[in-house]
């Protein structure tokens, strides 16, 4: 089946530090989609990135999709960037989602 | 706008009670999903409808029923609850399938 694998699993920064999340998939891209869980439990889309680059203020998304990798870059890290990044991936079925990182940011 | 709201917040049941979980969007979305996360892991696909009228099985849609009442909303029925169910559930919708996902707050329910 389709296989999702998320790197690295826990990661912990120094606030104002930078970095970045890697998301392997196994079959072809139509749909790429990073999402942030808050500590609260709450989920909130990030990017739709099948392929190319997109930035949204400190974020950054990057798909390749003939190596089958997207990057999720954070620069300048915050305290409230903490929680757990998922990337969701498709190619022909719904979306599967990864294990996550999970990012603590200490000030 | 609410965006994507779920009711109950939180709910505890016994074994073999039965519940339905309900989901409503305001954003005139077409596609509606149900996802349960469980501890280290990600979320996976109960169920999804692409559009009004239509519902499919995603990963994991044993012990679970649901119903695209309507454009807006999209219940998920636990007929015969067991403790293998507790779990925290996400109702999320999408302008088309597959597109961006907006999900709501969740319900966390315990089945003892």
């Amino acid at each position: 089946g389709i296989q999702v694998e998320q790197s690295p699993p826990d990661l912990i920064l120094q606030e104002g530090a930078n970095s970045t999340l890697r998301c392997n998939f196994s079959d072809s891209v139509n749909n790429l989609q990073w999402f942030h869980q808050n500590p609260w439990g709450q989920l909130i889309n990030l990017f739709y990135i099948p392929s190319g680059t997109k930035q949204n203020g400190r974020l950054s998304a990057t798909t390749v999709a003939t190596e089958r990798y997207s990057l999720l870059y954070i620069s300048s890290s915050q305290t409230t960037d903490s929680g757990v990044y998922f990337c969701a991936f498709s190619g022909n079925t719904p979306l599967v989602f990864g294990k996550g990182t999970r990012l603590s940011v200490i000030a | 706008n609410a965006g994507v709201t779920q009711t109950p917040k939180f709910q505890v049941l016994k074994t073999g009670q039965s519940m339905t979980l309900q989901c409503a969007q305001d954003m005139n979305h077409n596609s509606m999903y149900w996802y349960r996360q469980d501890p280290g892991m990600g979320l996976r696909l109960i169920y999804y409808s692409a559009s009004e009228g239509t519902t499919d099985k995603g990963e994991v849609p044993n012990g679970y029923n649901v119903s695209r009442l309507n454009k807006r909303e999209f219940s998920l029925r636990l007929e015969s609850a067991a403790p293998s169910q507790t779990s925290v559930y996400f109702c999320a919708s999408s302008d088309e399938f597959q597109e961006t996902q907006y999900f709501g707050p969740g319900t966390r329910l315990l089945v003892l």
